[in-house]
Formats: C-alpha cells, sequence, structure tokens
C-alpha cells in the first residue's frame, strides 16, 4: 500500500528556535499533501492544502506565517514552525493523495513537537 | 463547510463481541468517506473506506455502512480481539476528490475488555 515517510517522529526544541518536518511519499507521487495538528486525545485539524509547484493554502485561523508550507517537488512538502513558542506544541501530521477523484489519503506517522 | 459527528466518544466491549460506531455528516455533497485507525503516538491508519455509489462494504471483520439520504455511516467490527483497541475516526471528503483535505470526526475511544 501507499507509504507515506514523515521525519522527525519527535523534536524537542527552544522557544524562539524554528523546526522543519519533512513529509515524503515513497511509493507515488503526491499532487497533494494535507498538514494536520492533533491535540492529545483531540481530532485531527486540518491547518492547510498544499499542492506542488503553488503555494499552500491554509485554513481559517492559520498563521501561514508562522507555520511555512513548502510542496517542492512530487513526493516532498516540508513544515516548518517559525519562532516556536510552547503553544505550538502538538502532533503535528501530514498526509498524502496522488490528487486523482478517487485517490485515498494516507498519513505519515507524525511528529511529536515539544518547545520548551 | 462540512461537520461530521461521531458517537460513541469512548465504547467498551468484550472480546469477541461486535463494536459498532457511528457518524453524521452535513453536507451533502461529500461523496466519500474513509475510517481510520489511530494508535497512540502513531499517525492515523485508513483500514475501510465507502464512496457514496455503494451501500455497504465489507472487509473480513470490518465493514461500513453508508445512508446517503440520512447522511450517516457506521463502523462495524465483528469478533472484537484486543488488538483492535485503538482510536478510531471517521472522516467525510467533498466532491473535490484527492484535491479536497477530510473533515474528522472528534474520535471513539475502542476498548477491548479481555
Amino acid at each position: 500500500g501507499a507509504v507515506v515517510s514523515q521525519h522527525p517522529s519527535r523534536v524537542i526544541c527552544k522557544s524562539g528556535t524554528s523546526v522543519k518536518i519533512e513529509c515524503r511519499s515513497l511509493d507515488f507521487q503526491a499532487t497533494t499533501m494535507f498538514w494536520y495538528r492533533q491535540f492529545p486525545k483531540k481530532s485531527l485539524m486540518l491547518m492547510a492544502t498544499s499542492n506542488e509547484g503553488s503555494k499552500a493554502t491554509y485554513e481559517q485561523g492559520v498563521e501561514k506565517d508562522k507555520f511555512l508550507i513548502n510542496h517542492a517537488s512530487l513526493t516532498l512538502s516540508t513544515l516548518t514552525v517559525t519562532s516556536a513558542h510552547p503553544e505550538d506544541s502538538s502532533f503535528y501530521i501530514c498526509s498524502a493523495s496522488s490528487g486523482t477523484a478517487n485517490s485515498p489519503l494516507h498519513f505519515g506517522n507524525g511528529t511529536r513537537l515539544t518547545v520548551t | 463547510g462540512e461537520n461530521v459527528e461521531q458517537h460513541p466518544s469512548t465504547l467498551s466491549v468484550q472480546e469477541g463481541d461486535s463494536a459498532v460506531i457511528k457518524c453524521t455528516y452535513s453536507d451533502s455533497a461529500s461523496n466519500y468517506f474513509p475510517w481510520y485507525k489511530q494508535e497512540l503516538g502513531k499517525g492515523p491508519q485508513l483500514i475501510i473506506d465507502i464512496r457514496s455509489n455503494v451501500g455497504e462494504k465489507k472487509d473480513q471483520r470490518i465493514a461500513v455502512t453508508l445512508n446517503k439520504t440520512a447522511k450517516h455511516f457506521s463502523l462495524h467490527i465483528t469478533e472484537t480481539q484486543p488488538e483492535d483497541s485503538a482510536v478510531y475516526f471517521c472522516a467525510a471528503r467533498g466532491s473535490g476528490g484527492g484535491a479536497d483535505g477530510l473533515t474528522f470526526g472528534k474520535g471513539t475511544h475502542l476498548i477491548i475488555q479481555p
């Protein structure tokens, strides 16, 4: 089945620093990638949608200058949390789709970000 | 936008019994309904999905039913096993197909009692 790899799985950083999370589709071309955020014991909240070669579309309330998304190739999207603060601590999960009408959505294993 | 409601939030069943999780959605244009299983510290794993032109789909012990008129769909797990314990999420996707993000329910914590 389709595999989505996310790296790192865990990261701890100091307040004010930036963190980059990578999401790769290993065996298919992902024209569309999605970034979700999940708080403990809560559901997944869509943060942004990125299409290869174009700017990401952010959901309402998500700061695009804080959560920088780059989707430079059909197999890689990155999320950079800039000037991280403790309230940015969360579980970030990417997903990828080939973008066709009936394509399922496959998720990475998530990144646990802790900002100290 | 789409709104997905999921019940119950927690479900405890005896090993070997069946478990049913129900979801409703609001957008009649939604046409794809996947179910995900999430284990602690991991990303969601797709376990079964159904499209709006189908009423029921089965894969071994797992089945999903869809009532498009009533805008609800359900996950059925039979002969439950300890490894079925996890959080299950239903989701709905609009007519934009693979270019649309999913709207998730709040999740059901399924506990299989040995």
